[in-house]
Formats: C-alpha cells, sequence, structure tokens
C-alpha cells in the first residue's frame, strides 16, 4: 500500500533563512504522482505543485523549489529566504496511477513556524 | 465564486444525531473527493465521484458514513448517530478528471 512519510513535524526558522521540508513515499506503482499542499492558519489547502514518476527535474518557483529523487523515494521541499507569511503546514501527498481516480495519500505534515 | 464551497463552515452536534455536510465544486470539475483531517489521523480520503460512475467508497470508515452527489454538481456528505470520534474538518476538492485536486475550506464539525 502507499504511504507518505513527513518525519519533521514542525520547524522553527528565522526569517530569510533557507528550510528544507523532507517527503519519503512508498508505492508500488511505476507511475504515480507527488504534490506538495500548503495549509495556512485558515485551515484551506493550497496547492502547490504536481509532479509525475517520470519527471526527475527539478523545479523553481519564485522561492520555492523542488528536489524529486526516485532513487531514495524522496520528494523534498525548500523555501529560499523564508517570510513570515510562509508560516503554514506544509502537506506532501501521493496518488496512483492505477487507483481510481486521484485520490490522494498524505504525510503528515510539517509545521513551519517563520519568525521575524 | 470562482473556488470549492462548503458548508456550513462550523457545526456542533450531540452524540448519536445525523450531520449533513454540503460541497459545491468548482463549476466544470467532473471529480469531486472527500477528505477528512482529524488530530490523530491526519489527512484521510473518504470518497470520490466521477462523472456518472459509481464512486470509490473505499475510505469511509463506516456505514454510518454516506455521500451523494446530484446531478453531477453539489454533493453532500452525510454521517448518521454521530460518535465523538467522527470530530474533524472535513475536506471536500474538485478536479478536472485525474488533475490537480482543489480544495474547500472545510467543515469543522464537533460532536459533543
Amino acid at each position: 500500500a502507499q504511504k507518505v512519510t513527513q518525519a519533521q513535524t514542525e520547524i522553527s526558522v528565522v526569517e530569510k533563512e533557507d528550510v528544507t521540508l523532507d517527503c519519503v513515499y512508498e508505492t508500488r506503482d511505476t507511475t504515480y504522482y507527488l504534490f506538495w499542499y500548503k495549509q495556512p492558519p485558515s485551515g484551506e489547502l493550497v496547492f502547490l505543485i504536481r509532479r509525475n514518476s517520470f519527471d526527475e527535474q527539478n523545479e523553481i518557483s519564485g522561492r520555492y523549489s523542488w528536489n524529486f529523487q526516485k532513487s531514495t523515494s524522496s520528494f523534498n521541499f525548500t523555501i529560499t529566504a523564508s517570510q513570515v507569511v510562509d508560516s503554514a503546514v506544509y502537506v506532501c501527498a501521493l496518488s496512483e496511477a492505477r487507483a481510481a481516480g486521484n485520490k490522494l495519500t498524505f504525510g503528515g505534515g510539517t509545521r513551519v513556524l517563520v519568525k521575524p | 465564486g470562482a473556488g470549492v464551497s462548503q458548508s456550513p463552515s462550523n457545526k456542533v452536534t450531540e452524540k448519536g444525531k445525523d450531520v449533513e455536510l454540503r460541497c459545491d465544486p468548482i463549476s466544470g470539475h467532473t471529480a469531486l473527493y472527500w477528505y477528512r483531517q482529524s488530530l490523530g489521523q491526519g489527512l484521510e480520503f473518504l470518497i470520490y465521484f466521477q462523472g456518472n460512475s459509481a464512486p470509490d467508497k473505499s475510505g469511509l470508515p463506516s456505514d454510518r458514513f454516506s455521500a451523494e452527489r446530484t446531478g453531477g454538481s453539489v454533493s453532500t456528505l452525510t454521517i448518521q448517530r454521530t460518535q465523538q470520534e467522527d470530530s474533524a474538518v472535513y475536506l471536500c476538492a474538485s478536479s478536472i478528471a485525474r488533475g490537480e485536486q482543489y480544495f474547500g475550506p472545510g467543515t469543522r464539525l464537533t460532536v459533543t
């Protein structure tokens, strides 16, 4: 069965520091999708990125970057030069192509606290 | 509005009562999902609807939980004879087929 592990439950940094969030996944499927969502205090999940298993290119979007390493089953997320507004819970998720629909299996989330 | 909406935003109910939670997906999104987020379990899948196909109910925790989607749009999640362990935030998401899921703000359910 699929599983997503986010070993870091909480990370506290000072503004402008970089922070890297770890995500390790397990799946028997060869085709799958990985996601990151941001959950601010309001509670709504905000989509950040989707990556399919055949695309191992790293991606950068502004201060956000993602490192997909199939060899270690990891999909890590880095926030560069963190800001207070980055404070939120970040959740990594997986969906398997063979499953009906795109139902997500989530990690436990990492709470990021950025202090001014 | 352009996003997924859910109602009510908060619901407090007594143990044993039935509750209905509503989700309005983004217009044109054929897929609709229900998840719940509780302190002990994190985020977990409940049920999935895609067009006119039979729903995937594999995540429903018990037969007290049911959901329907009328006209391929609005969905209602019903919990019968609520228990305290049902207390959680219930999140709805919609997508175009197997595309990215966009989530609503959730309904916080508290069973007293």
